[in-house]
């Protein structure tokens, strides 16, 4: 079965870090990248960025640069997305979704999400 | 980067057709894609490459491109159809793309 499984919801305090988890199955992992997206109570789709399973590359959403990283352990076929200096407003559902990108990037998508993670940041 | 401009809200009643916007500046370079998402739930694509339906989405689900506005159109809108749509597009003038979403649009069956 094609799927995203994602780690369990989190509590944070302010200025803590949080790692959240997303585990493949069903398909190979390193033909696809990776991308987090988060959305806050009530909000919209906010894109986080993207990671390569086949090499590492990533790519952050200017916003998030210096205060995100996201790896992959292709062993356990499973990408991790670290947050550091949380906020209030960085409480949110976090998702990972598998990205369809073809070479030319002229299509860049998401044909397979998790099913998310929240994160409460709170003091 | 860019913005892509959604509707807030669109309301249309059982077995009429509903359309869904979206407008930006540098959408004729790049496809855009569409996602419903409902209550509680992760979002599922429902359109790809401005026009394309994944299989298993309904048939009543159609996208179309002119110019920089993109639209979702559902005919037949279902009382299941009630649900959250965002646009997605990317740039892709550096080296990866950044991906854009809309700000979405609240489906609503009256």
């Amino acid at each position: 079965q094609v799927q995203l499984v994602q780690s369990g919801a989190e509590v944070k305090k302010p200025g803590a870090s949080v790692k959240v988890s997303c585990k493949a199955s069903g398909y190979t992992f390193t033909s696809y990248g990776i991308s987090w997206v988060r959305q806050a109570p009530g909000q919209g789709l906010e894109w986080m960025g993207w990671i390569s399973a086949y090499n590492g590359n990533t790519n952050y959403a200017q916003k998030l640069q210096g205060r995100v990283t996201m790896t992959t352990d292709t062993s356990t076929s499973t990408a991790y997305m670290e947050l550091r200096s949380l906020r209030s407003d960085d409480t949110a559902v976090y998702y990972c979704a598998r990205v369809y990108s073809t070479v030319d990037n002229t299509n860049w998508y998401f044909d397979l999400w998790g099913r998310g993670t929240l994160v409460t940041v709170s003091s | 980067s860019y913005e892509l401009t959604q509707p807030p809200s669109v309301s249309v009643s059982p077995g009429q057709t509903a359309r869904i916007t979206c407008s930006a500046d540098a959408l004729p370079k790049q496809y855009a894609y569409w996602y419903q998402q409902k209550p509680g739930q992760a979002p599922v694509l429902v359109i790809y490459k401005d026009s394309e339906r994944p299989s298993g989405i309904p048939e009543r689900f159609s996208g179309s491109s002119s110019g920089t506005t993109v639209t979702l159109t559902i005919s037949g809108v279902q009382a299941e159809d009630e649900a959250d749509y965002y646009c997605q597009s990317a740039d892709s003038s550096g080296t990866y793309p950044d991906v854009v979403f809309g700000g979405g649009t609240k489906l609503t069956v009256l």
